[in-house]
């Protein structure tokens, strides 16, 4: 599986958007992006994924780059709630077993 | 749907002791995980299994055993722990089928070995 770079902190003000960034330069033909956050203690939750065209969906937009190096997970209005620790995770989609490689992720702290 | 939960949500043992910790989930899911994630890092994979009576070793898979006996359940076992296992230990499942295999997980065991 791929590997990703996030930046390890950010902060967005409360109401407007976040953008978090991810670095995915060796990523394969049939890998996909995901995106997972982990609110303090709880355990992970899955937000979003992509291949190659963007997403959107009840919690957040995903852009993808047209050569599939870097993606951005865009939470379009931020709340407090909002803060927590977002993975990106690349690896293979559908079908079988699919392991989850969590880095250090992004440490999003929404203020008002 | 109570989704993944887990059991106990703390514990503290001593340095030898043994623990089974419970992770049941009501999703009729195929695929469970438990994985465990120290201060400051992301989740590390320790066992998983792909379906009722198997079970495959995942990234940290030594100190501990798994059973998954019935499809709901996937017990993790420490047979002698150790103050290294101390740690946060998270469960989750998946589907087989779906087409992007989204993990679902349980709020987590604390458990601290002295």
């Amino acid at each position: 599986d791929a590997k990703t770079t996030q930046p390890p902190s950010m902060d967005c003000a409360e109401g407007r958007a976040a953008n978090l960034p991810c670095n995915h330069s060796t990523i394969s033909g049939n890998e996909y992006v995901y995106w997972y956050r982990q609110i303090h203690s709880q355990g992970p939750q899955y937000i979003i994924h992509g291949l190659k065209n963007n997403e959107t969906n009840e919690m957040a937009s995903l852009i993808i780059t047209e050569d599939r190096k870097s993606s951005t997970l865009i939470l379009p209005h931020a709340t407090l709630r909002d803060t927590a620790v977002y993975y990106c995770i690349v690896r293979v989609g559908p079908g079988g077993y699919n392991k989850l490689i969590f880095g250090a992720g992004t440490r999003l702290a929404v203020h008002p | 749907n109570a989704g993944v939960t887990q059991t106990p949500k703390f514990r503290v043992l001593k340095t030898g002791q043994s623990m089974t910790l419970l992770c049941a989930q009501d999703m009729n899911h195929e695929y469970m995980y438990w994985y465990r994630q120290d201060p400051g890092m992301g989740l590390r994979l320790i066992h998983y299994s792909v379906g009722e009576g198997t079970t495959a070793k995942g990234e940290v898979p030594d100190g501990y055993n798994v059973s998954r006996l019935k499809k709901q359940n996937f017990l993790l076992g420490l047979e002698s722990a150790a103050p290294s296992q101390t740690s946060v230990y998270f469960c989750a499942s998946s589907y087989e089928e779906r087409s992007y295999n989204e993990q679902f997980f349980g709020p987590g065991t604390r458990l601290t070995v002295l």
